[in-house]
């Protein structure tokens, strides 16, 4: 069974690099969402596509942070000039259109250190 | 910010006794669902409940919701070892296309 994958597991960089986070969603799932969670806290939305199109973005997307989802599969998340507050675990998640009737499928993250 | 609420932060338990953790929300949803969080892992889905819906049960679990009080509660009966997790509620508001969660609550089942 293929669920939800993410690339690498963890990630630390120095303050003022650029990063990027790799995304594999369930293949039949249009859907595909970005969360990021600090330690003790709920995942915070970041935005979401359906398909190859980026139909929402959380005003906690600063200029700084851009996704794509190339052809509507996989999604990449770059962050640009990273600062200490950039650290967090970044969750990737996908669904079936229609789909708030329908669960996410969360994979296992992304832990970015930036120190 | 966060709409779901849970209730309490942190809940510490036996093993073989129930856990019952709560969530209040803010506005009107299509549904809400419950995740389970393993330290370190991503979230996993344990059960949906729609508006329309008062209860629904999936084997030792039972989730409740209250519309008119804009809360929902989670009963993990019989608990376990493995049990031991964070709990979230999640919440899809009328007209949105996410679905928001909570803070959690952190459950330790002690053998």
């Amino acid at each position: 069974d293929t669920g939800v994958s993410q690339d690498p597991r963890h990630k630390i960089t120095k303050r003022g690099q650029n990063v990027t986070f790799r995304c594999d969603p369930i293949s039949e799932h249009n859907r595909l969402y970005w969360y990021r969670q600090t330690l003790g806290q709920g995942p915070e939305f970041l935005t979401y596509f359906q398909n190859e199109a980026q139909l929402e973005k959380s005003r906690l997307l600063s200029d700084r942070f851009s996704a794509e989802r190339p052809k509507g599969s996989f999604s990449t998340l770059e962050i640009q000039r990273t600062e200490q507050g950039d650290s967090a675990m970044y969750l990737c998640a996908s669904s079936l259109v229609g789909g708030m009737h329908s669960p996410l499928h969360f994979g296992n993250g992304t832990r970015l250190t930036v120190t | 910010s966060q709409q779901g609420e849970e209730d309490p932060q942190a809940l510490s338990i036996q093993e073989g006794e129930n856990a019952t953790m709560n969530c209040s929300y803010k506005t009107s949803i299509n549904n809400l669902q419950w995740y389970r969080q393993n330290s370190g892992r991503g979230l996993v889905h344990l059960i949906l409940i729609r508006s329309n819906e008062r209860e629904k049960h999936s084997g030792r679990l039972r989730v409740t919701l209250d519309t008119s009080k804009k809360s929902s509660s989670l009963l993990i009966t019989a608990s376990r070892a493995a049990d031991t997790a964070s709990y979230f509620c999640a919440t899809d508001a009328k007209g949105a296309q996410k679905l928001v969660f909570g803070q959690g609550t952190r459950l330790t089942i002690n053998p």
